[in-house]
């Protein structure tokens, strides 16, 4: 079963807004990672944040973590048309070695 | 552009034919990995190569059949495949095979499969 579960599902907001999407999770992780995905590309790694991390900062982006709450956000700031796409959260079990599992994903749209 | 390049871009291929898909990576990468994604979904984990050696297989259908010939290639055999197997396949490698969520995943941008 899918780890990560993002919300919204999609979200349209204009140009110079900024962008919140959530991600909760269920098991204990060792640390959550955000991909974007343009349309028709590959994922492209945004950030990784550590469990004994609450927050991260990368340009634009803003990324908390709430292990508490098993939930993640990421912010982006000022958003641009080009942040259109899709957003995925990925996490991976704090327990041996396994892979990442990513959500269902947030599909952004931002309008000049 | 991407550091892993995956050929050919888009394919359609018959229920009968034999086909292979191609990924490439010059950075170094222990591990490497195949991804199958439908529309508007998550990318789903076929199969993870560390050094070289298939180390996961997520129950994979045996008409998918992955190979490494070495550390920078990574190939994914494709015979008898149905309908339902069309997607985009996402070829990904990560540093390490170590801890493998720690470590971020670099991708290409795929391979649009579709089975006539």
């Amino acid at each position: 079963s899918q780890q990560g579960e993002e919300d919204p599902q999609a979200l349209s907001i204009q140009e110079g807004e900024n962008a919140t999407m959530n991600c909760s999770y269920k098991t204990s992780i060792n640390n959550l990672q955000w991909y974007r995905q343009n349309s028709g590309r590959g994922l492209v790694h945004l950030i990784l944040i550590r469990s004994n991390e609450r927050e991260k900062h990368s340009g634009r982006l803003r990324v908390t973590l709430d292990t508490s709450k098993k939930s993640s956000s990421l912010l982006i700031t000022a958003s641009r048309a080009a942040d259109t796409a899709s957003y995925f959260c990925a996490t991976a079990r704090n327990s041996g070695n396994t892979p990442l599992v990513f959500g269902k994903g947030t599909r952004l749209s931002v309008i000049a | 552009d991407t550091e892993v390049t995956q050929t050919p871009k888009h394919l359609v291929m018959g229920m009968t034919n034999k086909k292979s898909l191609k990924c490439e990576q010059h950075m170094g990468h222990r591990a490497m990995y195949w991804y199958k994604q439908k529309a508007k979904k998550p990318p789903e984990l076929m199969f993870v190569y560390s050094y070289e050696k298939l180390s996961i297989n997520e129950s994979v259908p045996s008409r998918f059949s992955p190979e490494c010939p070495n550390s920078s290639l990574l190939n994914l055999h494709l015979h008898a495949l149905q309908p339902e197997d069309s997607a985009l396949y996402l070829c990904a490698s990560s540093q390490d095979f170590q801890v493998l969520g720690n470590q971020p995943q670099h991708f290409g941008d795929g391979t649009r499969l579709s089975i006539l």
